[in-house]
């Protein structure tokens, strides 16, 4: 139990283009969803918090307007890249905290891989 | 403003022998620390929280709140323990909003 499901785990598009990443929480509803940015061989950095029918939370540094993240329903919250170009080309990474469960464990998906040519 | 610190971004043991991946955290309250570890070609996954006291796969971690440390710690290290492993802090209560360290990549060595 407990799966995060990410998708695409890759993408390519061109320099403009906006691409959306969701993120879906398979059998359990998820209150919070967690947005990441891991470039190679670096951490996971943070971007922003999406909880379920409310505005994300943005972390200092994240262009809100850049990556927009909704969080609609609660087992899936979407992060959109507009207007992409080649430095966001990264690994994104979501994460999501079990409604019910409370053991401080977050699940995560498997990543999807940006690529902006 | 919270911090982890993983000083070692490479470790390299063989297989039998004691690992010890540091972690060392700055926060003003009281924080949950996290161990999370990714093998290769698979998702982060949790490996132990330092509230359960729990031996996972027999690797062990104290909260040493004199040293602000949650180092990781396995008597005898295998060749399957190879991964990435990442220390993680989270605030007290209820916030999962977790700040991890730069991760140490573990080697065992056959």
């Amino acid at each position: 139990g407990a799966v995060v499901s990410q998708h695409p785990s890759w993408v390519i598009c061109k320099s403009g283009t906006s691409v959306k990443i969701e993120c879906r929480s398979l059998d359990f509803q998820a209150t919070t969803m967690f947005w990441y940015r891991q470039f190679p061989k670096q951490s996971l950095m943070l971007m922003a918090t999406s909880n379920e029918g409310s505005k994300a939370t943005y972390e200092q540094g994240v262009e809100k307007d850049k990556f927009l993240i909704n969080h609609a329903s609660l087992t899936l919250s979407t992060l959109t890249v507009t207007s992409a170009h080649p430095e966001d080309s990264s690994f994104y990474i979501c994460s999501a905290r079990h409604g019910t469960l409370n053991t401080g464990e977050l699940f995560f998906g498997e990543g999807s891989r940006l690529t902006v040519l | 403003a919270q911090r982890v610190t993983q000083p070692e971004k490479l470790l390299s043991v063989f297989k039998g022998a004691p690992v010890e991946l540091k972690c060392n955290y700055s926060y003003s309250g009281s924080p949950e620390l996290f161990w999370y570890v990714q093998y290769s070609r698979q998702r982060l996954q949790l490996l132990l929280r330092h509230i359960s006291r729990e031996s996972i796969k027999g690797f062990t971690a104290d909260l040493n709140k004199g040293e602000t440390s949650f180092h990781l710690k396995k008597p005898f290290a295998q060749e399957e323990d190879s991964a990435m492993y990442y220390c993680a802090l989270a605030p007290g209560g209820s916030n999962y909003k977790l700040t991890f360290g730069k991760g140490t990549l573990l080697t065992v060595n056959p």
